[in-house]
């Protein structure tokens, strides 16, 4: 049983425009998501993460947004560019126990 | 700078060998884990140890073992593979017990490729 969905599984975007990567959740109980940025030959590494405390968490160009009442979040990327280009995954947990349940990934391409 | 290492890159492997894969860090982490990557299924996790000799199974557990005998190493066992286990496998570990945001560190991964 999937309880992370993640969409789109590819997605290509024009350099300078907005990527947006969705994920949806089903156990309430998930108190922490994080989004993990995997280059092609490397190990997945942490972007990004939010609690459900909050609506949206920003760093840089990479934005969190997260909606409670809908099991949902989100990460956009501004102004995307060439080195974006990776595989991203979301993840939720609970209890910060460690153990993440992670979304199917999605290979995002940025085109210059 | 935390590192996780994974014994190889690139596998090949026959039907029926007992494989093993293995992964060290350097952190002095307590938590590791063992997850398998394939397309269109993401990151899925078949076990994970929180200490020394302790052991839990993930989500597809079946058809691997795991050891850790010292903190520092986790090793995956294959007792006998097979062409479904063709994957890429990816090694990680963090801290037990940690404020947020915590972070789980990969290795690089073993590509295995049983024929």
């Amino acid at each position: 049983q999937q309880q992370v969905k993640q969409s789109p599984q590819s997605l290509i975007v024009q350099k300078g425009g907005i990527s947006i990567i969705n994920c949806a959740y089903e156990n309430t109980a998930f108190d922490y998501f994080p989004w993990y940025q995997q280059f092609p030959g490397k190990g997945p590494a942490l972007l990004i993460a939010i609690r459900p405390d909050v609506s949206e968490k920003k760093e840089g160009r990479f934005t969190i947004s997260f909606n409670k009442s809908a099991k949902q979040f989100s990460l956009h990327i501004m102004d995307s560019q060439p080195g974006d280009s990776a595989t991203y995954f979301c993840a939720a947990d609970y209890n910060q126990g460690g153990k993440l349940i992670f979304g199917q990934g999605t290979e995002l391409s940025v085109k210059p | 700078d935390v590192k996780v290492t994974q014994s190889s890159r690139y596998l090949v492997k026959r039907t029926g060998e007992k494989v093993f894969l293995e992964c060290v860090q350097d952190m002095d982490h307590e938590n590791m884990f063992w997850y398998r990557q394939d397309p269109g299924l993401g990151l899925r996790l078949i076990y994970f140890s929180y200490d020394v000799k302790m052991k839990e199974k993930g989500d597809i557990p079946e058809g691997y073992s795991v050891s850790r005998e010292k903190k520092e190493r986790f090793s995956l066992i294959l007792e006998s593979a097979s062409t479904n286990q063709t994957s890429m496998y990816l090694c990680a570990s963090s801290f037990l017990r940690q404020g947020l945001p915590y972070e789980q560190y990969f290795g690089p991964g073993t590509r295995l490729t049983v024929t």
